[in-house]
């Protein structure tokens, strides 16, 4: 079974400080991905990176980094926390499969980060 | 432009019914993939199913069965013998073949909550 964890299910951080969200797959996936969820929004998808040290900018980067140093740890960072990024967040991973295409998508358990 | 409509936010069913989650999709592409995830309470996204878009025949897994229809663009859910378990927001998402250098990322609709009441 793919496996995909997530450093925290819960966190509560104040405005201004830089916060790191972890990511795990175990599936040897060569995608990774970071998205966003919030009511009546939907999932959006913030970053993705497709090979170790890659990334690509999603539909809403702004505000956000993140860092693929090893291919199974995609990590995503907001450098100055906002209220505005008081959201869910989660992860995804999948393989990468002839012709570019990108096989299921296998999301982690989610972080619900609260910005006070 | 691609696009993914779940026109029902929420439906709120009696266990034992018989649900349909609708989905209808945009896309200029021939060669594309549909999904279904399940989003229960707990916050996890699980997969259900994935189809091609040349593979139009219907699945049935279980009390769960997808109807594919390209004429329709639509990619419709259904869930026979409804059970309180399957209250959850069931998501549909589209993937297309390497659009843009996107690497086939997944295009979601908004969701459709489900409630089965017992």
């Amino acid at each position: 079974d793919v496996k995909v964890t997530q450093s925290s299910r819960y966190l509560v951080k104040r405005t201004g400080e830089k916060v790191f969200l972890e990511c795990v797959q175990d599936m040897d996936h060569e995608n990774m991905f970071w998205y966003r969820q919030d009511p009546g929004l939907g999932l959006r998808l913030i970053y993705f990176s497709y090979d170790v040290k890659m990334k690509e900018k999603g539909d809403i980067p702004e505000g956000y980094s993140v860092s693929r140093e090893k291919k199974e740890r995609f990590s995503l960072i907001l450098e100055s926390a906002s209220t505005n990024q008081t959201s869910m967040y989660l992860c995804a991973s999948s393989l990468i499969l002839r012709d570019l295409v990108t096989d299921t998508q296998y999301f982690g358990p989610g972080t619900r980060l609260t910005v006070l | 432009a691609q696009k993914v409509t779940q026109a029902q936010t929420e439906i709120s069913v009696v266990e034992k019914e018989d649900v349909t989650l609708d989905c209808v999709y945009e896309t200029r592409d021939t060669t594309y993939y549909l999904f279904w995830y399940k989003q229960p309470p707990s916050g996890e996204l699980v997969f259900l199913i994935r189809r091609n878009s040349f593979d139009e025949q219907n699945e049935i897994s279980g009390r769960y069965s997808w109807n594919f229809q390209k004429s329709t663009s639509s990619f419709n859910f259904t869930i026979t013998a409804s059970q309180v378990v399957d209250s959850a927001v069931y998501f549909c998402a589209l993937s297309e073949l390497n659009y843009g250098g996107s690497q086939g990322n997944l295009i979601f609709g908004k969701g459709t909550k489900l409630s089965v009441k017992p």
